[in-house]
């Protein structure tokens, strides 16, 4: 059975700070991994998507890598704002069975002017 | 363009009560999956349909069931209402089957069971 570990659970940064977000996943037969991002009370949006063939993705201040031999993928948030507060969550696809996302529980960041 | 939309936002039912739950998917997307989110943890994995087919399910019991209409929106139908059954419910589309898609997410129904 896939499982998805996310460290930390919490990080409280000031304003400006580079940031690296952990995710890693028991087993490495994903088609694909999705970091989405959960504002309180709300649902998802998708932030970046890597596929098992792609090694890194990038979107604005934000990169995410992706080591699927080790199952490991990072998300780093350059010049960190509070806008970003929110908990970010790290979904892989594939796995043991085909066809749902497995979740880690979360990384509630918050960042403070 | 609308994204995901589900209804209702918010929900209270007691103990025993039966649930529905509804999601529009993106036009054009015909897989809509379901989730389950307590609070403090990870959305789980309930139901994929794909083309009103059933593509997979997650570990629940049977008093949860869901369909996919011909247009694909999709019901998610749970009976017998515990109070562990109380949590934010997501749906999800995507444009083919979600091996190779971006998965899209609604807001949500908060499901309390009181």
């Amino acid at each position: 059975k896939q499982e998805v570990t996310q460290i930390p659970a919490a990080l409280s940064v000031p304003e400006g700070e580079n940031l690296v977000l952990n995710c890693s996943f028991t087993d490495s037969a994903i088609y694909n991994l999705q970091w989405f991002r959960q504002d309180p009370g709300k649902g998802l949006t998708s932030l970046l998507l890597i596929q098992s063939s792609q090694r890194e993705q990038t979107s604005g201040r934000l990169n995410a890598s992706l080591d699927k031999s080790s199952g490991r993928s990072t998300l780093y948030i350059a010049a960190s704002q509070p806008g970003d507060s929110a908990t970010y969550l790290c979904a892989v696809n594939g796995g043991s069975t085909l066809g749902r996302l497995y979740f880690g529980r979360g990384t509630q960041l918050t960042v403070w002017p | 363009d609308a994204g995901v939309t589900q209804s209702p936002t918010h929900l209270i039912k007691t103990r025993g009560q039966h649930v529905t739950l509804r999601c529009s998917p993106i036009s054009g997307h015909k897989s809509v999956s379901w989730y389950q989110q307590v609070l403090g943890q990870g959305p789980q994995f309930i139901f994929q349909y794909y083309e009103k087919e059933e593509r997979g399910r997650g570990n629940f019991p049977d008093r949860f069931s869901a369909r996919q209409f011909p247009n694909y929106s999709s019901e998610l139908n749970v009976n017998a209402l515990l109070l562990g059954d109380s949590a934010l419910y997501l749906c999800a589309s995507s444009l083919e089957g979600i091996d190779k898609n971006i998965q899209y997410f609604g807001a949500g129904t908060r499901l309390s069971v009181l």
